[in-house]
């Protein structure tokens, strides 16, 4: 199956510092690719998706960047806030198929 | 909207036991998804309907884990006997897109955490 690799596992920032997160992907249909924010003792939340189509977004503090030539996909979080705390999910589909595979995880600190 | 329901949110059984999980998707949700999430560990698919209907389940270890979605609604996964390594989180998902198309999210409860001792 498909295979997600995400580094760092873990990262610790100050407030106010940026903080980036990197996925690569070895399948070139994979065609939509989501981040998640796990909070403790919750289920993933979706915080931001890009399509294979477009290269960048962005959503107030957070974005997403796409390379579909190097196949790999990064999230930037600016101006890190202690509530942005939490594991973060990197994930993609490929194909026609809806589900998601995800990445390995990684666990961002934001201290004062 | 109301999010996806999961119960029960914590369950502590002993190996050999068995034990069902049970979701509730966001309504009118079609694809409705199990995924294990081992502590430190990415969610896994187990396995995933299309209404009622099976799409995917080849990462479900068959002959321990079941799955059914009755009516195309509600959802409840089993697991018997259960051994040590399933200890995990168990995480319902649901969207509201159809097989073959790729546009819409997918929206997690917050799971049922197992402990097999």
């Amino acid at each position: 199956g498909e295979n997600v690799e995400q580094h760092p596992s873990t990262l610790s920032v100050q407030e106010g510092d940026s903080a980036v997160i990197k996925c690569t992907y070895s399948d070139s249909a994979s065609n939509y690719f989501p981040w998640y924010k796990q909070e403790l003792g919750k289920g993933p939340q979706l915080i931001i998706d890009i399509r294979s189509n477009v290269g960048e977004k962005k959503d107030q503090r957070i974005a997403v960047t796409l390379n579909k030539t190097a196949k790999h996909f990064s999230l930037h979080i600016t101006e890190t806030q202690p509530e942005d705390s939490a594991v973060y999910f990197c994930a993609l589909r490929t194909g026609t198929a809806s589900k998601l595979t995800f990445g390995t995880g990684t666990r961002l600190q934001v201290t004062l | 909207e109301a999010g996806v329901a999961q119960s029960p949110r914590y369950k502590i059984i002993e190996k050999r036991q068995s034990v069902a999980f049970w979701c509730n998707p966001i309504s009118g949700h079609a694809t409705l998804y199990w995924y294990q999430q081992i502590l430190g560990q990415g969610p896994k698919l187990l396995i995933q309907f299309q209404n009622n209907g099976v799409v995917d389940d080849s990462q479900l270890p068959k002959d321990r884990f079941s799955a059914e979605r009755l009516k195309g609604v509600d959802s409840t996964l089993k697991i018997q006997p259960a051994k040590l390594e399933d200890s995990a989180v168990y995480l319902c998902a649901s969207s509201s897109m159809w097989a073959g198309g790729n546009n819409s999210p997918l929206h997690f409860g917050n799971g049922t955490r197992l402990t097999v001792t």
